[in-house]
Order: C-alpha cells, then structure tokens, then sequence
C-alpha cells in the first residue's frame, strides 16, 4: 500500500510565476491536509479538503493561493505569482473518514524555492 | 493555537532513553494527547497518543500523569536515527493537526 506521494519533490520558480503542488492521498482516504512549513519555522495547517469539497481553509493566504481535491485525481495546491516568502516545505497528508490526528499520514513534502 | 509547552531542544546519549516531558494544563476531559515527530527533511510521522492511560507501542511509551496536565514521550533505546522535532498535540476535533514548536532531540553518538 503506497503511502501519500507527493510531487514534484522539488520545485523552483521565478517570482511572478505560478506554482502547482500535486498530492495524491493513500488508498482508501478521501480526506486531504496541507501545511507549510517556512524555514526554521513549525508546520502551519493550511487547508483541509474532502473529494470536491474545501473544508476548512482558514490557514490559507487570502490571496494567490488555492486547493482542489477533484472526484478524480490528486489534490492540488496552487500558488499564482510567486515571490520569494513563498518558499516552504509544502506537506501533504491524508486520511480515512472521521480520523482521529493520528491517523494523519504525511507525504515527504514539495521544497519550493522562488528565485 | 498550540494547547501545549515543551522545551525547546534536548540531549540523550545513544543506548539510553529519552524521555521528552510536555505540559498541556488547559486540556479538557475529552481531548487526547498526541505525539507526532519530524526527522530532517522529512515528513511528520505519528508516533502514539493516550486519553488517561499510559499508552506503550513499538516505537515508544506514552505516560499521562493522573491529572493529565502533563505527559512524557519515552524512547525506550535512543539511536541516531532517533534524532529529529518532536511535537505534543493535543486535539479533539476530526480536523487539523496543530504543530508547536516541538522538541529538537539530538541523540549523541
């Protein structure tokens, strides 16, 4: 059984351009979480989505970024015009229905680096 | 924000157990205590939690103290590989894992 992937595992954009973070979740888990974790920093939850629905996004930037978890296919986390503070660890992890937080499994991460 | 208060980095010599201490006083009677920690580079990884009892698996042993504002982490046998951020959470909701800033445990060879 595949664990979270997460991909690319690296990633670098210039400032201005749009990044495009992909996680596909384990068998079996519908429930996707994103956190960011800046330099030196803890991981701050961003955004929590069930297959086509946002649950709870009250740690995302109001502004160029956004997330999907299409019916088919991984979630997505999408930031338009980069700039340099934008450069974090991003994880991804998943979950069954009505998880507990230990049944939170995390992905090894999309390190963006914006020139 | 974090319900939780560990110290910031700690040191246990290989071979030897760790024990990493967190104080969680505010939590509730329905809120459980949950240990995640964060290898370099890596992604965070679960390691156990407990409600009241003392919780053993195979990577670690939890120990609630009886009121439940405290608990400590214990890695029975610390190896290098051991080394990493250690993070207390406490939650209750089916939602989001909220990360403090943990404990950097350095196992010294």
């Amino acid at each position: 059984n595949a664990g979270v992937m997460q991909n690319p595992r690296h990633l670098v954009r210039r400032r201005g351009q749009e990044a495009r973070l992909r996680c596909s979740p384990m068998k079996g888990h519908s429930h996707v979480y994103w956190y960011r974790q800046l330099p030196e920093e803890g991981l701050k939850f961003m955004v929590y989505l069930q297959k086509e629905n946002i649950i709870d996004e009250s740690g995302m930037p109001k502004e160029r970024f956004s997330a999907e978890f299409p019916k088919e296919g991984p979630s997505i986390l999408r930031i338009q015009q980069v700039v340099r503070g934008d450069s974090a660890a991003y994880f991804c992890a998943s979950s069954p229905p009505l998880a507990g937080a230990n049944e939170q499994y995390f992905g090894p991460g999309t390190r963006l680096t914006v020139t | 924000d974090a319900k939780t208060t560990q110290p910031t980095s700690m040191d246990c010599a290989e071979g030897r157990a760790a024990n990493l201490p967190c104080n969680h006083s505010t939590i509730s009677g329905n809120e459980y205590v949950y240990w995640y920690r964060q290898i370099h580079s890596q992604g965070p990884q679960y390691i156990i939690h407990g409600l009241k009892n003392n919780e053993t698996n195979e990577m670690a042993s939890l120990i609630i103290t009886e009121d439940r504002k405290s608990s400590t982490l214990i890695l029975p046998h610390a190896t290098l590989r051991d080394t990493a951020v250690y993070y207390c959470i406490v939650e209750t909701s089916y939602d989001k894992v909220i990360f403090g800033p943990g404990t950097s445990l350095s196992v010294i060879p």
